[in-house]
């Protein structure tokens, strides 16, 4: 059972920002967050991951409060091609027993 | 730099057959991973592989099975398909925290 929960679906606008906030009220001490996106047919795609309050790299930026319950990821400006599955992971992702556990993920449509 | 490669990227096989996809991680990782991801659904976490040796699996039957190799690389194995095996199989390595998947390999069974 994913332990996340996120919105199913998204509409969005080109040259808009667009966040999406991400629930994980059982998240352990150890615990990372991480974003995927997947284009359909095609493998999913690390974005962001982040422990506690802001991350930012050349693709997005993903805060997390202080009581790391929750997380949005924030993509600047999207554009047509941003239109995909996001998937929002939170584990403790040690090389020795990695496992990922998807939700359904949230489907972004970006319109012209 | 070579990104985690698998083979064959599509398949079509015959229920009742046995079919192994092979993926190579990036160079460096020790950690595999196998996902199946039907349509509309996310990615369903298969096995994970470290340092040869087998260390999660998921909720799949006994007819799955994978195995790594010396040089990290990892073969699945289904056998006795069925058609609901039908779908995307991905297979990503992983490196301080972060996994990076192939591109995937779709079966079909018909």
């Amino acid at each position: 059972l994913a332990k996340t929960t996120q919105p199913i679906s998204m509409d969005s606008y080109e040259g808009q920002e667009v966040n999406i906030t991400c629930s994980h009220n059982n998240i352990a001490t150890n615990d990372y967050i991480t974003w995927y996106q997947q284009f359909p047919s095609q493998g999913p795609r690390f974005i962001i991951q982040g422990y506690k309050t802001k991350v930012t790299n050349e693709v997005a930026s993903l805060f997390i409060p202080a009581d790391r319950k929750s997380s949005t990821l924030s993509l600047p400006r999207v554009s047509l091609s941003d239109t995909a599955v996001y998937y929002c992971l939170v584990g403790d992702y040690m090389d020795s027993s990695y496992k990922l556990i998807f939700g359904s993920g949230t489907r972004l449509l970006v319109r012209p | 730099d070579a990104g985690v490669t698998q083979s064959p990227t599509h398949l079509i096989k015959t229920r009742g057959q046995h079919v192994t996809l092979r993926c190579s991680p990036i160079s460096g990782h020790k950690s595999v991973s196998w996902y199946q991801q039907v349509l509309g659904q996310g990615p369903q976490f298969i096995f994970q592989y470290y340092e040869k040796e087998e260390r999660g699996r998921g909720n799949f039957p006994d007819r799955f099975s994978a195995r790594q190799f010396p040089n990290y690389s990892s073969e699945l194995n289904v056998n006795a398909l069925l058609l609901g095996d039908s779908a995307l199989y991905l297979c990503a390595s992983s490196l301080e925290r972060k996994a990076f998947f192939g591109q995937g390999t779709r079966l079909t069974v018909v």
